[in-house]
């Protein structure tokens, strides 16, 4: 089965400073990786994604997400944080030929001002 | 459009009792997922469908039912709820491109 794991539940960054939201991964073939971000009280919102082609994806409100094959990870990423970003974040893999996906326990992400 | 819709959003419910959550989307989407949100777990899948008439268990499928009969909705059934249901639950749906759409939520206390 696949599986993903968010090695920290709480990252504090600084605004103004870069941040990372750190994911490994388990599968078995080729991986399809996501990362949502879920807000207070919120459904959870698509921020990006890696089926195939460059290692580096760029996604939504800033953040970007790198692909390692060696490392079996897939770190989300953004240069500069913002208050705004502080949000739980989750690393999720596709699970079967449903696109049923396997989610991380989150990584709650409070940026400071 | 609304995108992905949950009613209930809250619901207080006594052991024993039972209820329907209702997940409606108008983004035409061919499969539509049940989730469950609990502190520290992440979310788990319940049931998932992936076309109208069609339905199949996922990681926690015990003391859950659902029902596909129109495309556009997917109902989750707990038909003798347990404390232990106690949580968030969350209904997806998956566009040809792999992104899945979430609805707002549906918070259930079973006292």
């Amino acid at each position: 089965a696949q599986s993903v794991a968010q090695p920290e539940d709480q990252v504090n960054v600084a605004e103004g400073n870069p941040l990372t939201v750190k994911c490994t991964y388990s599968v078995s073939g080729n991986p399809y990786l996501f990362w949502y971000v879920q807000y207070p009280n919120r459904g959870l919102q698509f921020l990006l994604k890696y089926i195939t082609g460059d290692n580096l994806v760029k996604g939504s409100y800033g953040f970007e997400a790198e692909f390692n094959k060696s490392q079996t990870s897939f770190h989300l990423k953004k240069p500069s944080a913002l208050v705004s970003d502080s949000a739980l974040y989750f690393c999720a893999v596709r699970e079967g030929s449903a696109r049923q996906l396997t989610f991380g326990s989150g990584t709650q992400l409070t940026v400071l001002p | 459009n609304a995108g992905v819709t949950q009613t209930p959003k809250f619901r207080v419910l006594k052991t024993g009792q039972s209820m329907t959550l209702l997940c409606a989307q108008d983004m035409n989407h061919e499969y539509m997922y049940w989730y469950r949100q609990d502190p520290g777990m992440g979310l788990r899948l319940i049931h998932y469908s992936v076309g109208e008439g069609t339905t199949a268990k996922g990681e926690v499928p015990d003391g859950y039912n659902v029902s596909r009969l129109k495309k556009q909705n997917f109902l989750l059934g707990l038909e003798s709820a347990a404390p232990s249901q106690t949580s968030v639950y969350f209904c997806a749906t998956c566009a040809f491109t792999y992104e899945q759409y979430f609805g707002p939520g549906t918070r259930l206390t079973v006292t």
